[in-house]
């Protein structure tokens, strides 16, 4: 079955790079159409979506955090990579990645999620 | 940037309740509209994709339709496992856009 989990640091501080790792199971992001997305949410606020890969090496980003984001795979290692920059305290938020199984299609399986706080 | 508006944004509602949340697109999305349940704690669960399609393992008493703009989520009996908020997305374009959410509470 498809499973991902996110990992990486729980505290940042202003200014510092975040950067985060999605491993996957049960996918490969080298099938036609397969993709993974990052989505953040702030603590008792809405969905953000903020970057999307897909198999083919197609990368789609938030415009608002274009500047500040990167998304990466290692489909050797069934991992995906986010770095945000120059972090800010509003950037504090669950960070989850997710599956989508073909171009502009929802998101069906989905990671735990991890908490970051940006904070000094 | 597609803006999704919902509403309402929380709802009081009983067991057995019939409860329908709307979503409206700022411009044309097609089909390209989901719905995805949380609960606190936990992350998204798709309920609902391209407007009315049940995602495998989740309960016929969910539903979805519409058409551009507006769009409707409806739960024919509410039970007390369905207490959560639930988000509608599009996949129209990128960005791809949430939501502001719907908390469905117990009266």
């Amino acid at each position: 079955q498809i499973t991902l989990k996110e990992s990486g640091p729980t505290l940042v501080k202003p200014t510092q790079t975040l950067t985060l790792t999605c491993t996957f199971s049960g996918f490969s992001l080298t099938t036609s159409g397969v993709g993974v997305g990052w989505i953040r949410q702030p603590p008792g606020k809405a969905l953000e979506w903020l970057a999307l890969i897909y198999w083919d090496d197609d990368k789609r980003y938030s415009p608002s955090l274009r500047s500040r984001l990167t998304i990466t795979k290692d489909t050797s290692k069934n991992q995906v990579v986010l770095t945000l920059t120059n972090v800010d305290p509003l950037d504090t938020a669950t960070y989850s990645c997710a599956h989508t199984y073909n171009t502009l299609t929802a998101f069906d399986y989905w990671g735990q999620g991890a908490l970051v706080t940006v904070s000094s | 940037d597609i803006q999704m508006t919902q509403s309402p944004s929380s709802l009081s509602a009983s067991v057995g309740d019939r409860v329908t949340i709307t979503c409206r697109a700022s411009q044309s999305i097609s089909s390209f509209l989901n719905w995805y349940q949380q609960k606190p704690g936990k992350a998204p669960k798709l309920l609902i994709y391209a407007v009315s399609n049940l995602q495998n393992g989740v309960p016929s008493r969910f539903s979805g339709s519409g058409s551009g703009p507006d769009f409707t989520l409806t739960i024919s009996s509410l039970q007390p496992e369905d207490f959560a908020t639930y988000y509608c997305h599009q996949t129209y374009s990128t960005p791809l856009t949430f939501g502001g959410g719907t908390k469905v509470e117990i009266k």
